[in-house]
């Protein structure tokens, strides 16, 4: 069994500033987890993942996220926000042979 | 990226009626394609998994009989949602991958299928 949290509804960020979507996990075996955004009207797109390896994953539009085993989180971030960044995004362990297990979402919301 | 397509992106019907949502993968072979299920202000919750020439597997509390899914091709899948009821209205996704079906390739998902039942 599978689950993921994201804490929060949404986060307010002012443009130019580092952002950061919260994720922790739970997950029996290792864990493989996704990040996804979700623009109005549009699919769901991929950003980025983590299987193994580095710890730190970069990802599509300058995003990245940090894989912590010891706290179960996989946190996104981005150096300097852009107002392009507002969306609704979903972090998601599963994969392989199994769909993914979203999370609730976060709104990002980025003010000029 | 790669490109999967939904059709048709809404639909409207009366209820006791059957209706057939599409999801195809337009440049990529999908050997997996998985139909999750949104509501308003919710996530996504899987409802089924499909491999090209299977049965699909069903989450649980889905109902197989209720949601037919067939993946008959490798770019092609399809939900039926039969007997359509009001409660049975949200947002459908489909989402394909590549590669084997145990590997983690990423999700490409379709713009999903808006269905009402009235």
């Amino acid at each position: 069994a599978q689950s993921v949290a994201q804490p929060e509804d949404q986060v307010n960020v002012a443009e130019g500033n580092p952002l950061t979507v919260k994720c922790t996990y739970s997950v029996s075996g290792n864990p493989y987890l996704f990040w996804y955004v979700q623009y109005p009207n549009r699919g769901l797109q991929f950003l980025l993942k983590y299987i193994t390896g580095d710890n730190l994953v970069k990802g599509s539009y300058g995003f990245e996220a940090e894989f912590n085993k010891s706290q179960t989180s996989f946190h996104l971030k981005k150096p300097s926000a852009l107002v392009s960044d507002s969306a609704l995004y979903f972090c998601a362990p599963g994969g392989g042979a199994d769909g993914l297990t979203f999370g609730k979402g976060t709104h990002l919301i980025i003010q000029p | 990226g790669a490109v999967v397509s939904q059709h048709p992106s809404r639909v409207i019907c009366k209820s006791g009626t059957s209706v057939k949502i599409e999801c195809r993968s337009l440049d990529f072979q999908a050997t997996t394609m998985f139909w999750y299920r949104q509501f308003p202000k919710q996530s996504l919750m899987l409802m089924a998994t499909s491999n090209e020439g299977s049965k699909a597997t069903y989450e649980q509390g889905v109902e197989k009989d209720k949601f037919l899914i067939n993946h008959a091709s490798l770019t092609l899948s399809t939900l039926t949602v039969t007997s359509a009821h009001p409660e049975d209205s949200s947002f459908y996704i489909c989402s394909a991958k590549s590669g084997t079906s145990s590997s983690y390739n990423e999700q490409f998902f379709g713009p999903g299928t808006r269905l009402t039942v009235l």
